[in-house]
Parts: C-alpha cells; sequence; structure tokens
C-alpha cells in the first residue's frame, strides 16, 4: 500500500506568514499533484510535479519535488487569508492517484 | 463550460437502506473517479473508469458498494444496506484521459442514521 504523510495535519498562522507543508512517502510516485480544497467544495489542482528535484513557482506558492520523487514540499510567502484551506497531496501511479490526509490551514488577519 | 455536477449535495438514510449518488462528468472525458472522504482520513480512492476498458474496482471497501458507468458519462455508485461507517463525503472527478487533471465535482454528503 503506497501512503504519503502530510505534515504538519494543521497549521494556523498570522497574515504575511511564510510556512511549509510536507509531503512524504516510501514509494516512488511518477509525479505528484497538490490540491486545495475548501469546505463544500472538491480539490482544485495548484500543480504537478513530474521530474525529480523539480521547482514549480506559482505567483506566492512554491513546489518542490525530492530528487527521488518520494517527497514534495509546498512554501507559501506573506499568506493571505484567501489560502485558507485544506491542502491535498497526491502522488500517481498507473492511472490512479493516492491522497495524503492533507494540512489544514487556517490564514487569519 | 459546465464542471463536474454530483446529485444530491446531501443525502440522509437509515442504517440497512440503499442509496444511489450521481454524477455527472465534464463532456468529454473519458476517466471517472469515485473517493470518498472522511473527517480525518483524507480521500480515499473507491473506483475508477477509462473508457470502455473494464473499471478499476480496487478500492471499493465491501461488496456493498458498486458503480457503474453508462454511455461512457454519468456514473451511479451505489451503496447497498448502509452502515454507520459510510457516512462520508463521496467525492466524483473527471478527466480528459488518465494521469490527466481530476477535476472534482462538489461531492455528495452521506450521512447514515
Amino acid at each position: 500500500t503506497q501512503l504519503l504523510e502530510q505534515s504538519p495535519q494543521f497549521l494556523s498562522i498570522q497574515e504575511g506568514e511564510n510556512l511549509t507543508v510536507y509531503c512524504n512517502s516510501s514509494s516512488v510516485f511518477s509525479s505528484l499533484q497538490w490540491y486545495r480544497q475548501e469546505p463544500g467544495e472538491g480539490p482544485v489542482l495548484l500543480v504537478t510535479v513530474v521530474t525529480g528535484g523539480e521547482v514549480k513557482k506559482l505567483k506566492r506558492l512554491t513546489f518542490q519535488f525530492g530528487d527521488a520523487r518520494k517527497d514534495s514540499s509546498l512554501h507559501i510567502t506573506a499568506a493571505q487569508p484567501g489560502d485558507t484551506g485544506l491542502y491535498l497531496c497526491a502522488g500517481a501511479n498507473l492511472g490512479t492517484l493516492t491522497f495524503g490526509k492533507g494540512t489544514m490551514l487556517l490564514v487569519s488577519p | 463550460g459546465a464542471g463536474v455536477s454530483q446529485s444530491p449535495s446531501n443525502k440522509v438514510t437509515e442504517k440497512g437502506k440503499d442509496v444511489e449518488l450521481r454524477c455527472d462528468p465534464i463532456s468529454g472525458h473519458t476517466a471517472l473517479y469515485w473517493y470518498r472522504q472522511s473527517l480525518g482520513q483524507g480521500l480515499e480512492f473507491l473506483i475508477y473508469f477509462q473508457g470502455n476498458s473494464a473499471p478499476d474496482k480496487s478500492g471499493l471497501p465491501s461488496d456493498r458498494f458498486s458503480a457503474e458507468r453508462t454511455g461512457g458519462s454519468v456514473s451511479t455508485l451505489t451503496i447497498q444496506r448502509t452502515q454507520q461507517e459510510d457516512s462520508a463525503v463521496y467525492l466524483c472527478a473527471s478527466s480528459f484521459y488518465t494521469l490527466y487533471e481530476q477535476y472534482f465535482g462538489p461531492g455528495t454528503r452521506l450521512t447514515v442514521t
């Protein structure tokens, strides 16, 4: 069974702070995706990383895929209340996704 | 364009009853997925359809769960003889093809009393 461990499970910060969320596994994935989910809605894809060592930037969000394609991180710079939500990582193999349990981020004004 | 839609948005049922949950994928998407999301458990893969191929049922938790996809479009997830542990949000997603970006519906919140 492929497992993805996300940490921390919950993060409460003030607007303007920086944060990093981690996604770790003992398994190798062909690609890794990050989603954000808001209450009452389905997850929305933020980014897909494919190559080991790859770094992608999406405005204030920086995503990194580990060299061995087993782990990933999401760094948010100068967090805003609009960043509040559940952040999920998902590893892809053989057509299906394995999701982590998510990191709930709360950004207060 | 229209996204993935699911119905009903909420369903409350008594233990032992059967329920049907519906998913309308994005038109033209060949892959359709069902997931279950429980509090503190993340998204659990249930079943996956790709075109006309036999579905991947490896995630179904018991034989009380089944799903079909008619005409390569609409899908129905059926849970027979519901149990309290079936209470969760059931999410459907579709993608243009396997491993392409998955677009999720808003989910159906199922409560078994």
